[in-house]
């Protein structure tokens, strides 16, 4: 079975400190992708890589970076946390970018900025 | 940009019937596919069925089937049977087609299921 595991089902940081989320899949899939879900809003992709230390933005990068330095690891980073970005952020990949192909999550890690 | 409507926040089944969930989408394309996905109170994200645009014929996964209606830009999903374990928050998603596509979900439709 595919696992997508995420460091951490629970974090509290404060505002201004950097914080890393990490992901890690075990399936040598090429892609893998950061949501952020929340309420009434659903999952919105913030970014996604195709490949080793490739990135695209998704539909809301502002305040992320990301990094992806091997293909089984990827990491998400809040360069200096605010309260707006207090969510459940999860983790996705998949073997190939687009079609079928199903994604595999993580179980999300539930954020809280203070 | 491709949008995706789900217009039932929560819904509600009693065990052993059958409800349908809604999903529409906005789109100019003539191809795509389309998912659903189910996240318990778990959390894990889990696939529950999969149709591509071109495809005329209705995905079925057991008790899971969607009514897809291209011209409507519709894309229902039919649970039949109802069980405890089908409560839910169900996402519809959308994905254009070519390498470098993503998926779009919809706002989510919470299903509880009572005895």
């Amino acid at each position: 079975d595919v696992k997508v595991t995420q460091s951490s089902r629970y974090l509290v940081k404060r505002t201004g400190e950097k914080v890393f989320l990490e992901c890690v899949q075990d399936m040598d899939h090429e892609n893998m992708f950061w949501y952020r879900q929340d309420p009434g809003l659903g999952l919105r992709l913030i970014y996604f890589s195709y490949d080793v230390k490739m990135k695209e933005k998704g539909d809301i990068p502002e305040g992320y970076s990301v990094s992806r330095e091997k293909k089984e690891r990827f990491s998400l980073i809040l360069e200096s946390a605010s309260t707006n970005q207090t969510s459940m952020y999860l983790c996705a990949s998949s073997l190939y970018p687009g079609g079928l192909t199903e994604a595999f999550f993580g179980q999300g890690t539930r954020l809280t900025v203070v | 940009a491709q949008t995706v409507t789900q217009s039932q926040p929560e819904m509600s089944v009693q065990e052993a019937e059958t409800v349908t969930l809604s999903c529409t989408y906005d789109t100019s394309e003539s191809d795509y596919y389309l998912f659903w996905y189910k996240q318990p109170p778990s959390r894990q994200m889990i696939l529950v069925i999969r149709q591509e645009a071109y495809k005329q014929q209705n995905a079925t996964e057991n008790r899971f089937s969607v009514n897809f209606q291209k011209a409507a830009k519709s894309f229902s999903l039919k649970i039949s049977d109802s069980q405890l374990g089908d409560a839910a928050m169900y996402f519809c998603a959308y994905r254009s087609t070519g390498t470098a596509s993503k998926l779009t979900f919809g706002t989510g439709t919470r299903l509880q299921v009572t005895l």
